[in-house]
């Protein structure tokens, strides 16, 4: 099974604030990578398929990049609805398509 | 666009069963695939179950491989997921979220969860 590792698990920034999340594949996924959004209450939202695809209805300061077993999440201007918790998956060969442990970010 | 709303959860006890139901509406013949995933408190995203087609294939993940069983009735928009043999650590949030085929395998809409509880 591949194992999504994300880092770091709690990112503290403030508004305005460009974030850079990471997330590691123990095998070559290729460019079958997804991330998403998760606040309280609410179920997931997709924000970026296919490593580096904006989701419809999805802000341009979310970009993601990386392929193979490295790859990034970067929010270019933090607003402050974009704290919340961020996970990415894989979905190569799926199933399965295992999620990372995800990362934390929080208001500075 | 897809809408889906899961309902069913509640509290049972170890090995007891319940069945999850999500209805789906709005654009749902774009759904290639449907699938659960879970959140137990405090912890992270866990896949769980997934159907698609060709052939209506099915694949669990294995901590619930052998208890728990996918269904999708397309006449009705329904997903379904008979969960048996309920363990204390299947307490989590379900949520049930749809596969378009031009996402590849990426859940694209996802619905608020239903939770269930496993406790005596």
């Amino acid at each position: 099974e591949i194992v999504m590792t994300q880092s770091p698990a709690t990112l503290s920034m403030s508004p305005g604030e460009r974030a850079t999340l990471s997330c590691r594949a123990s095998q070559n996924v290729n460019a079958n990578l997804a991330w998403y959004q998760k606040k309280p209450g609410q179920g997931p939202r997709l924000l970026i398929y296919g490593a580096s695809t904006r989701a419809t209805g999805i802000p341009a300061r979310f970009s993601g990049s990386g392929s193979g077993t490295e790859f990034t999440l970067t929010i270019s201007s933090l607003q402050s609805e974009d704290f919340a918790i961020y996970y990415c998956q894989h979905y190569n060969n799926w199933p399965p398509m295992t999620f990372g442990q995800g990362t934390k970010l929080e208001i500075k | 666009e897809v809408q889906l709303m899961e309902s069913g959860g509640g509290l049972v006890q170890p090995g007891g069963s319940l069945t999850l139901s999500c209805e789906a509406s709005g654009s749902t013949f774009s759904s290639y695939a449907m699938g659960w995933v879970r959140q137990a408190p405090g912890k992270g995203l866990e896949w769980v179950s997934v159907t698609y087609t060709p052939g209506s294939n099915i694949q669990y993940a294995d901590s619930v491989q052998g208890r728990f069983t996918i269904s999708r009735d397309k006449s009705t928009n329904r997903l379904f997921l008979q969960m048996n043999s309920l363990r204390a650590e299947d307490t989590a949030l379900y949520y049930c979220a749809n596969i378009p085929l031009a996402r590849g395998g990426a859940f694209d809409m996802w619905g608020q969860g239903t939770m269930v509880t496993v406790s005596s």
